[in-house]
């Protein structure tokens, strides 16, 4: 079944306003990974973060995890034209091996 | 170089052909996974190989076959394909329970 669930499923800000997205899961996890995909592209990793952290920051990326809530956050300040893509969360729960289970992504679009 | 390295990155083929798609990683990472992107991008694993055994095999019909010769190689083999075989597949590779790096994705159409 699917893991995590993402909100909004799309996304139309401008250039130099902030954007964010949010996961939620159902079951314990490991860790929580962010992904981008430009159109026709592979996935790029953006940050993993894992179930004892908080707070996580990369660049103009900021994750925020609440295990609580089961449910992670990815906030993108300053967006640019280039950040124009699909951004997925990836569940990889205590079960599982290794396996991540993904959302349905959100689809950003950054105009100029 | 290349991290996670896939081939082909395109693959066109007829209905109940046989085909293969190659992946290898120069990461040193002892497990490595194959993804399926349908249509609505919607991701899901398929199989996972720790040290050239299997260790995760999803709900997959078996024409679908998994072959790891080392632990930097995960090949997928796929018989009589079928139209809604018709995806992008991916290859990754990780450290157990850490950052999973893809490969660039394999675009298969079943004609």
């Amino acid at each position: 079944s699917q893991q995590g669930e993402e909100d909004p499923q799309a996304l139309s800000i401008q250039e130099g306003e902030n954007a964010t997205m949010n996961c939620s899961y159902k079951t314990s996890i490991n860790n929580l990974q962010w992904y981008r995909q430009n159109s026709g592209r592979g996935l790029v990793h953006l940050i993993l973060i894992r179930s004892n952290e908080r707070e996580k920051h990369s660049g103009r990326l900021r994750v925020t995890l609440d295990t609580s809530k089961k449910s992670s956050s990815l906030l993108i300040t300053a967006s640019r034209a280039a950040d124009t893509a699909s951004y997925f969360c990836a569940a990889m729960t205590t079960d599982s091996w290794g396996k991540l289970q993904f959302g349905a992504g959100t689809q950003v679009v950054v105009t100029p | 170089d290349t991290a996670v390295s896939q081939t082909p990155k395109y693959l066109v083929t007829q209905m109940g052909n046989d085909k293969s798609i190659k992946c290898e990683q120069n990461l040193g990472h002892d497990t490595m996974y194959w993804y399926k992107q349908d249509s609505k991008k919607f991701l899901k694993i398929m199989f996972s190989y720790n040290n050239k055994e299997l260790i995760i095999n999803e709900t997959v019909p078996n024409r679908f076959s998994p072959k790891s010769p080392d632990k930097a190689h995960l090949n997928l083999h796929i018989n009589s394909l079928e139209l809604g075989d018709s995806a992008v597949y991916f290859c990754a590779s990780s450290q157990v329970e850490d950052t999973q790096y893809f490969g660039p994705g394999t675009r298969l159409t079943v004609l």
